[in-house]
């Protein structure tokens, strides 16, 4: 049973403050995920990395960074949190390969609340 | 420049009637089509797919129709139970993508007993 986890469900940070919103997943996915929910604006891909040490940006990477040095960890940073980034993180996996690869495995999500 | 969209925010039925939630798309690259299903306070679960080379996949209650020409896909749900009350989200991709999928704003489910 692929299991995806993320550090925290709740965090409130202040602004300017560096976070750190961590994601574990113990299926040996190849490809990693971090998007934002949004009301209204669905999911957004802010950052994927297909392999260790490797990372794209998606939709939306302004203001964020991303760090996977383990091919099981996937590691999301807010250098600068602003008001702005208050918002549903949600962290997920995927096998490589085939249609398989398109299945999205998703971790419980993390509620940051920016002040 | 959205490429996917679900244009119902939210939609009732009664337990027991079918649920059609609908989403189209502008890309003509998308090759797979999925449909997740999210409670509040989880994360989103895969729910159903389809491949741009079939019109229908059908699995228990669940059943994705892809219209290709339209650019339009839909999931129906026969017979619609409470528990299906839920945030739906349409995703597209393309083959090449790493596994990148392209998803839809989310239509809110609410099946009335």
């Amino acid at each position: 049973d692929v299991k995806v986890t993320q550090s925290s469900r709740y965090l409130v940070k202040r602004t300017g403050e560096k976070v750190f919103l961590e994601c574990v997943q113990d299926m040996d996915h190849e490809n990693m995920f971090w998007y934002r929910q949004d009301p209204g604006l669905g999911l957004r891909l802010i950052y994927f990395s297909y392999d260790v040490k490797m990372k794209e940006k998606g939709d939306i990477p302004e203001g964020y960074s991303v760090s996977r040095e383990k091919k099981e960890r996937f590691s999301l940073i807010l250098e600068s949190a602003s008001t702005n980034q208050t918002s549903m993180y949600l962290c997920a996996s995927s096998p490589s390969g085939g249609t398989n690869s398109y299945e999205q495995y998703f971790g419980p999500g993390t509620r940051l609340t920016v002040t | 420049d959205q490429q996917v969209k679900q244009n119902s925010p939210s939609l009732s039925v009664q337990e027991g009637r079918i649920s059609i939630l609908n989403c189209d798309y502008t890309n003509s690259m998308f090759d797979y089509f999925l449909w997740y299903k999210k409670y509040p306070a989880e994360g989103p679960t895969f729910l159903i797919s389809i491949s741009s080379i079939k019109d229908k996949n059908e699995d228990g209650r669940f059943t994705v129709f892809l219209n290709k020409s339209a650019k339009h896909l839909s999931l129906h749900i026969v017979p619609s139970q409470p528990g299906d009350s839920a945030v739906y989200f349409c995703a597209a991709t393309v083959n090449t993508n790493a596994g990148k999928s392209t998803f839809g704003d989310g239509t809110t489910l609410t099946v009335k007993p």
